[in-house]
């Protein structure tokens, strides 16, 4: 079976410091992986996803970029955190195409800038 | 105006009691429609997929989808005080790459 490790659970950041959250998966190859940053009371907000290694779209302008080394290992950073950056940031993983393809996220990382 | 709207809640039922929970859209290109259930401080879990009109069932949860009014809605039965989560609803489009629409969720409470 698949599973998806992310990792860490809870960070807390001063302003300027920089971010590397990661995320893996396993049970499976060449899966579309996906960066969400949820917020409260705004839903589940796109911010990265990748089709393959090196292979990196942005869905937003921001603070933050994403790299993916490997087939099943998905990076974010940042350079300096803002207090902006603050939220619930989720990895999610797919397979299949089209209306096959479902979406299973990690456990989450909890970001505090401060 | 939203393409996914949601009603947050919070929503307290009973124990036993039949719940309800809902999404409108907009976009009608929408083609597949998820539940997700989220507890606190942890990832979503998918618990329902749907991609046409009608009813689909698993064990205590019902998903049911009307394309032609954009409304969905996921009905537990027998609710339990394990079923106090947000629940989300997902909506994506065949070849849209699988970027999918939320909901911001409704907050569940299961109350003994």
């Amino acid at each position: 079976s698949q599973t998806i490790h992310q990792w860490p659970a809870t960070l807390v950041q001063p302003v300027g410091s920089p971010l590397s959250l990661e995320c893996t998966v396993e049970g499976t190859s060449n899966p579309n992986l996906y960066w969400y940053r949820q917020a409260a009371g705004r839903g589940l907000q796109l911010l990265f996803y990748s089709v393959g290694i090196g292979q990196i779209s942005s869905e937003v302008p921001q603070n933050l970029s994403a790299s993916r080394p490997q087939d099943r290992q998905f990076i974010l950073s940042s350079k300096k955190l803002l207090l902006s950056d603050s939220g619930f940031y989720l990895c999610a993983w797919s397979r299949g195409t089209g209306a096959n393809e479902k979406l299973f996220f990690g456990s989450g990382t909890q970001l505090s800038v401060l | 105006q939203k393409e996914v709207e949601q009603d947050p809640g919070p929503l307290s039922v009973p124990e036993g009691a039949i719940v309800s929970l809902n999404c409108t859209y907009s976009n009608s290109a929408f083609q597949y429609f998820m539940w997700y259930r989220q507890y606190s401080r942890k990832g979503p879990e998918l618990l329902m997929y749907t991609y046409s009109s009608g009813n689909k069932e698993d064990g205590r949860f019902t998903a049911q989808v009307d394309k032609s009014s954009k409304y969905i809605s996921l009905f537990i039965r027998d609710s339990q005080p394990s079923d106090s989560a947000t629940y989300l609803c997902a909506m994506g489009v065949t070849g849209g790459g699988n970027k999918l629409t939320f909901g911001t969720g409704t907050q569940l409470k299961v109350e003994l």
